[in-house]
């Protein structure tokens, strides 16, 4: 099936910095990229929409300057949390949609973020 | 929007015997229902999806069934095994969008 990756798989980061989470469709190119957000025992909460070489689109209630996407190729997508928190610690889940007009969606293994 | 509602939150079943989670939805549109199975500390994996045109899909010991009328559609394990154990998710949304809103999540445990 088709393969999704991120990295880095788990960051540890300093409050007040920014760290960066890639997500790469391995052997498919994905117009459209999703980021998630997952509390422990939580179900997905979607935080945006990725559009290759387009803004994304962001969900109600979520930092657009804090939680920064680019999507500057149809296989690659960055989520960068600026000025981490410690309430930013959490699993940051990408997915990216195979094909177009098709709904069939998969999920990167997931990045854990601690703010420490 | 969607609103999918999941049962039950966790589920315990000897080894061998079938599992089944339930879900519902609210919206009368969508025709896409996927299913993921999420181990512990990594990304959810889709497992199986039906659309609606379909009323029942199976694929070796999983089976998904959708009853579009009542607005629910479920997910069967038959022969469960040890390495079954994970939380499953259901979600439901519409071909050509790019929305899924999920339920809660089942965890599921396979006893030996």
């Amino acid at each position: 099936g088709a393969v999704v990756s991120q990295h880095p798989s788990r960051v540890i980061c300093k409050s007040g910095t920014s760290v960066k989470i890639e997500c790469r469709s391995l052997d498919f190119q994905a117009t459209t990229m999703f980021w998630y957000r997952q509390f422990p025992k939580k179900s997905l909460m979607l935080m945006a929409t990725s559009n290759e070489g387009s803004k994304a689109t962001y969900e109600q209630g979520v930092e657009k300057d804090k939680f920064l996407i680019n999507h500057a190729s149809l296989t690659l997508s960055t989520l960068t949390v600026t000025s981490a928190h410690p309430e930013d610690s959490s699993f940051y889940i990408c997915s990216a949609r195979l094909g177009r007009g098709g709904n069939t969606i998969y999920f990167g293994e997931g990045s854990w973020l601690t703010v420490v | 929007g969607e609103n999918v509602e999941q049962h039950p939150s966790t589920l315990s079943v000897q080894e061998g015997d079938s599992a089944v989670i339930k879900c519902t939805y609210s919206d009368s549109a969508s025709n896409y229902f996927p299913w993921y199975k999420q181990e512990l500390g990594k990304g959810p994996q889709l497992i199986i999806d039906i659309r609606s045109n379909v009323g029942e899909k199976k694929d070796q010991r999983i089976a998904v069934t959708l009853n579009k009328t009542a607005k629910h559609f479920s997910l069967h394990i038959t022969e469960t095994q040890p390495e079954d154990s994970a939380v499953y998710f259901c979600a439901a949304g519409l071909i050509n969008d790019y929305k899924l809103s999920f339920g809660a999540g089942t965890t599921v445990t396979v006893r030996a």
